[in-house]
């Protein structure tokens, strides 16, 4: 199972565009990346998923590189509510159907 | 469009004691998948149910067990409770797999256990 390396924690400026890096150095080719975020011990929350292309819906973008290596999930215009811990997934490619979640990005929207 | 739901919200037992927790898909989701949290820790991946049947399970012992109804809602079962077992357990639906795109997952907003 590929794995995902976050960094722990960061902050953003409200109004602000907040861009969370996650490498994937170990994808496959046909594994999807996917985007959750929890708040304070809710349910983690799907915000978006991709593949190859960049990805776009009303809650953020996704962009990821050309070798598939990495990912950035961006929040164009983070707000108070946006401060959460945001997983960045790789979903095995099949059979088993399990998200393997990592530690995540704790992000700090700050006023 | 409901969400993904569980009951009970918070559950508290002693030692040694079964646990059930419930969980009742997005409507049309034929797969439930079950996760442990740990408190500080990560999700770590407990079951998947699909059509009625157990496909994987997680690094967990048997005494965590389920099932899943008919209905496509499930159950989670944890016999023998111990201390470690507290954690915030969640319940997750998607559509039928088969096909990646359909498998996004939608998590309810969990039970907390409490073993004391």
């Amino acid at each position: 199972d590929a794995k995902t390396t976050q960094p722990p924690s960061m902050d953003c400026a409200e109004g602000r565009a907040a861009n969370l890096p996650c490498n994937h150095s170990t994808i496959s080719g046909n594994e999807y990346v996917y985007w959750y975020r929890q708040i304070h011990s809710q349910g983690p929350q799907y915000i978006i998923h991709g593949l190859k292309n960049n990805e776009t819906n009303e809650m953020a973008s996704l962009i990821i590189t050309e070798d598939r290596k990495s990912s950035t999930l961006i929040l164009p215009h983070a707000t108070l509510r946006d401060t959460a811990v945001y997983y960045c997934i790789v979903r095995t490619s099949s059979g088993t159907y399990k998200y393997i979640f990592g530690t995540g990005t704790r992000l700090k929207v700050l006023a | 469009e409901a969400g993904v739901t569980q009951s009970p919200t918070h559950l508290i037992k002693t030692r040694g004691q079964q646990a059930t927790l419930r969980c009742s898909p997005i409507s049309g989701h034929t797969s439930v998948y079950w996760y442990q949290q740990a408190l500080g820790l990560g999700l770590q991946f407990l079951l998947w149910y699909d059509e009625g049947e157990e496909r994987n399970r997680g690094n967990f012992p048997p005494r965590f067990s389920g099932r899943q109804f008919p209905n496509y809602s499930s159950e989670l079962n944890v016999n023998a409770l111990e201390l470690e077992d507290s954690a915030l357990y969640l319940c997750a639906s998607s559509l039928a797999g088969g096909s990646l795109n359909q498998e996004t997952q939608y998590f309810g907003p969990g039970t907390r256990l409490l073993v004391l």
